[in-house]
């Protein structure tokens, strides 16, 4: 299976701070890497696919890149609502996919 | 709008078999390239996909867990059914149910999920 990890696991922001994820795949995957936002009680909510496309709605103070072992998930002034906690996702080994185990982004 | 709705026991004891249900609205699983998938989250917040079924009745499994899955459709219900056998505490989580498109090459991603169920595995 494909090991995704992030970095880091949490973080402590406040509103209008610029924040940066990583994640890393255990080996290359191409583009093939999918952005979530999950809040509490909630089920994950799509973001970002194939690596810097945005799903409809998402705000433009997101921004995402990456493509290989290495991609990137940014909030250029983090808002009240964008404190949730945000999973990478492989789809390079359809349909045996993996997630990354998450980064927390709370008030500091 | 699509919709996508678990149901099925909030709590099994150990060794039993537990049967999730999710129904869904607004596609349908028999369109070209339409799948289905259970991902389940632990206490501990990771997530897990477990199982897949397709438009064309193909189905995957999570290799970790494919001697105790079975995923079955219903086309007519607009229902997606998942079993898992022998089920113990550590399978306790809350399970989704998440729709995603084949396309060729192009990357698959989860845009539709349920709300979830919470599934507590205890005597």
């Amino acid at each position: 299976d494909i090991q995704m990890t992030q970095s880091p696991s949490s973080l402590s922001a406040s509103v209008g701070d610029r924040v940066t994820i990583t994640c890393r795949a255990s080996q290359r995957i191409g583009t093939y890497l999918n952005w979530y936002q999950q809040k509490p009680g909630k089920a994950p909510k799509l973001l970002i696919y194939a690596a810097s496309s945005f799903q409809s709605g998402v705000p433009s103070r997101f921004s995402a890149g990456g493509s290989g072992t290495d991609f990137s998930l940014s909030i250029s002034s983090l808002q009240p609502e964008d404190f949730a906690t945000y999973y990478c996702q492989q789809s390079y080994s359809t349909p045996f996919f993996t997630f990354g185990p998450g980064t927390k982004v709370d008030v500091k | 709008q699509v919709t996508l709705r678990e149901s099925g026991p909030a709590l099994v004891k150990p060794t039993q078999t537990l049967t999730l249900t999710c129904t869904f609205s607004g596609f349908s699983l028999t369109t070209n390239g339409m799948c289905l998938s259970w991902i389940r989250q632990s206490p501990e917040k990771a997530l897990e996909w477990l199982a897949l079924i397709d438009w064309d009745d193909d189905k995957f499994y999570s290799t970790s867990l494919k001697t105790r899955l079975t995923i079955s459709k219903d086309t007519s219900k607009n229902q997606v059914v998942l079993t898992m056998t022998n089920v113990d505490p550590v399978d306790t989580a809350t399970y989704y149910c998440a729709r995603s498109r084949k396309s060729g090459d192009f990357p698959e991603y989860f845009e539709n999920w349920g709300q979830g169920t919470l599934v507590t595995v205890s005597s």
